[in-house]
């Protein structure tokens, strides 16, 4: 059983499009995070999210809306694709948000934009 | 303001051992972790230091100084399936990871 599953795996699609991206994780964990991956490998976190509840929004356009139906879940949504959402999208969990908490990455969402 | 540094790419040789750097500045530090990401996967955890010290996990150590806002990845006897990128993460608080721009390991036979 994959512990954290997003879908899809791939997504091509064209400019001005709007797309969404989903997260599902199975282990109980109470946070769950957003990341982009540019093509120079640099991690970035967009969004953190407790218990359904945003905690971090790290100056990500407006774009982009995260929604978390419920603490397993964190999906994203993105209005008007631009040619520089072009990335690797990744969802996280870890177990309480706390500060010594280790982070479990599902397989990521290779996003292109054209 | 916070930043980490770690090498952009290290090469080394089968068999051998590699040492990956990471220095830190940041307000607010509870730990360093260390993930490993291969080319086209997801980041997975390796080791995680909170304390100045070696941990030690089979054939990874890591280790971390506070007072020198330093901490290193050791890998020993390489394999080629060591080749990836080795991110260092400091633990700012509760939800912040700040991550270092993640180092490429170049294993050659």
């Amino acid at each position: 059983d994959t512990a954290v599953s997003q879908t899809p795996k791939y997504l091509v699609t064209q400019m001005g499009n709007d797309k969404s991206i989903k997260c599902e994780q199975n282990l109980g964990h109470d946070t769950m995070y957003w990341y982009k991956q540019d093509s120079k490998k640099f991690l970035k976190i967009m969004f953190s999210y407790n218990n359904k509840e945003l905690i971090i929004n790290e100056t990500v356009p407006n774009r982009f809306s995260p929604k978390s139906p419920d603490k397993a879940h964190l999906n994203l949504h993105i209005n008007s694709l631009e040619l520089g959402d072009s990335a690797v999208y990744f969802c996280a969990s870890s177990p309480t948000g706390g500060a010594l908490d280790i982070q479990y990455f599902g397989a990521g969402t290779r996003l292109s934009v054209l | 303001g916070q930043s980490l540094e770690q090498p952009s790419e290290v090469t080394a040789v089968e068999g051998a051992i590699v040492q990956i750097n990471c220095t830190y500045q940041t307000s607010g530090f509870y730990g360093l972790s260390w993930y490993q990401q291969h080319d086209g996967g997801a980041p997975t955890f390796l080791s995680y230091n909170a304390l100045d010290g070696l941990e030690e996990t089979g054939r990874f150590s890591s280790f971390l100084s506070r007072s020198d806002s330093y901490g290193y990845l050791l890998l020993q006897e390489l394999q080629m399936k060591d080749s990836a990128s080795y991110f260092c993460a400091v633990h700012r608080s509760n939800y912040q990871l700040i991550w270092g721009a993640g180092t490429k390991l170049i294993i050659k036979p």
